[in-house]
């Protein structure tokens, strides 16, 4: 069992919609990251968060540690969102040299 | 600021070929790893480094070498090329979280396409 689940793992919306990315995972970690993959392969840092919730324009990244889970929001959804989103976590220590990463959501978000 | 640079982008090798993929990073961090991708599965951790001098495994290390003379360079050597080893490879830097996670980010480099036939 992968130490970090990602659902769905794949999304069609409609734009406008509000969208939501969970991810869960199975070792205790003090902080998660959510990374933005493009077609073409650039991957990008969205947010790192250890607790409550950050917020970036139209994206809202929530954790809660204890439940270990944490989700990705995004309001007002664009096709220029459609992307991979991947979730990811530091493996024994906290570290960010040594990340287990989510298999990633597919979103597509149609016009 | 560059950030993180890999080259080449795209190689095509034959089997029992070898390669170095090049990684440097400008910004001073003193984290530097190397992933590889593969289709319907997470990235998965082949070496990383914890500063100049420092090397150690990861998840999926056989067939890869690494080593790391400065801050800025991370190299990644494909000692004798397998089919296995056609993937995408990203290398990722970052600073010390040190004693909160605030401001801490990863960078990522572009990818590279790697083939081997």
């Amino acid at each position: 069992k992968n130490e970090v689940e990602q659902s769905p793992q794949n999304l069609t919306a409609q734009e406008g919609e509000f969208i939501t990315i969970n991810c869960s995972y199975s070792v205790g970690i003090s902080a998660l990251h959510w990374l933005q993959q493009h077609p073409g392969g650039g991957i990008v840092s969205l947010f790192m968060l250890s607790s409550g919730k950050k917020k970036h324009g139209r994206l809202i990244a929530t954790i809660n540690i204890q439940e270990k889970h944490s989700s990705l929001h995004i309001t007002a959804s664009h096709p220029r969102d459609s992307a991979v989103y991947i979730c990811a976590v530091p493996r024994g220590g906290g570290s960010n040299y040594k990340l287990t990463f989510g298999k990633g959501t597919l979103l597509t978000v149609n016009p | 600021n560059a950030g993180v640079t890999q080259t080449p982008k795209f190689q095509v090798l034959k089997t029992g070929q070898s390669m170095t993929l090049q990684c440097a990073q400008d910004m001073n961090h003193e984290y530097m790893s190397w992933y590889r991708q593969d289709p319907g599965m997470g990235l998965r951790l082949i070496h990383y480094s914890v500063g100049a001098g420092i090397t150690d495994q990861g998840e999926v290390p056989n067939g890869y070498n690494v080593s790391r003379s400065t801050t800025e360079d991370f190299p990644l050597r494909l000692l004798s090329a397998a089919p296995s080893q056609t993937s995408v490879y990203f290398c990722a830097s970052s600073t010390n979280p040190g004693q909160g996670w605030s401001g801490n980010t990863i960078y990522f480099g572009e990818g590279s396409w790697l083939t081997v036939v």
